[in-house]
């Protein structure tokens, strides 16, 4: 099974539309994460999550808004997509105390 | 602000030969510094931390060093093969907190026949 999935893995769409993400981990990990990779590679955060509460929010444009229903899901919606948004989303998971991360394998995004 | 730097340029080395891959950084030295491997269309994988402490960290073919003088990481891998081909990162977490890893933007490692 896969520790950290999130779907789907490519996504297509116009400006002006709104979509979402799906992230979900089996680890039992207390803290999830949203990192944006750009078309040079930089890969940054945007979003942490611990026991479904928000505590780091990296100025990400408030068209982004996370949502963890509960502490093995941590969902990215994304309103109005801009061409800008085009980027590889990673969801990732880490246990409180053990400071390394379990990435998906992320979500193309390509705004047209 | 923080930054970290790694060799921009990809790096092509011989199988059976040892890769070296660089990751500088500014500013104050973290707790800690991590290195992950990232293969095409996947996620990065974990694969080693150091800790400010400890001057080196080896897992089978692989060796981490950190000079918190010269703001400096190193990554070997001894015996390369072409399974190692891959993007490798490094990542700090300045905060100190263990939440905020920053990445820097890797080097592309390329180990040929």
């Amino acid at each position: 099974d896969t520790a950290v999935s999130q779907t789907p893995k490519y996504l297509v769409t116009q400006m002006g539309n709104d979509k979402s993400i799906k992230c979900e981990q089996n680890l039992g990990h207390d803290t999830m994460y949203w990192y944006k990779q750009d078309s040079k590679k930089f890969l940054k955060i945007m979003f942490s999550y611990n026991n479904k509460e928000l505590i780091i929010n990296e100025t990400v444009p408030n068209r982004f808004s996370p949502k963890s229903p509960d502490k093995a899901h941590l969902n990215l919606h994304i309103n109005s997509l801009e061409l800008g948004d085009s980027a590889v989303y990673f969801c990732a998971s880490s246990q409180d105390g053990v400071n390394t991360l379990h990435f998906g394998n992320g979500t193309r995004l390509t705004v047209t | 602000s923080q930054k970290i730097e790694q060799n921009s340029e990809a790096l092509n080395i011989q199988e059976g030969k040892t890769a070296t891959l660089t990751c500088n950084y500014t500013n104050y030295s973290p707790a800690y510094l991590q290195w992950y491997r990232q293969d095409p269309g996947r996620g990065p994988v974990f694969l080693l931390l150091i800790r400010e402490n400890e001057k080196e960290k080896r897992k089978e073919r692989l060796k981490v060093t950190f000079d918190t003088t010269l703001k400096q990481s190193l990554f070997h891998i001894t015996a390369s093969q072409p399974a190692d081909s891959a993007t490798y990162l490094c990542a700090l977490d300045f905060t100190g907190g263990g939440n905020k890893l920053t990445f820097g933007t890797g080097t592309q490692l390329k180990v040929e026949l």
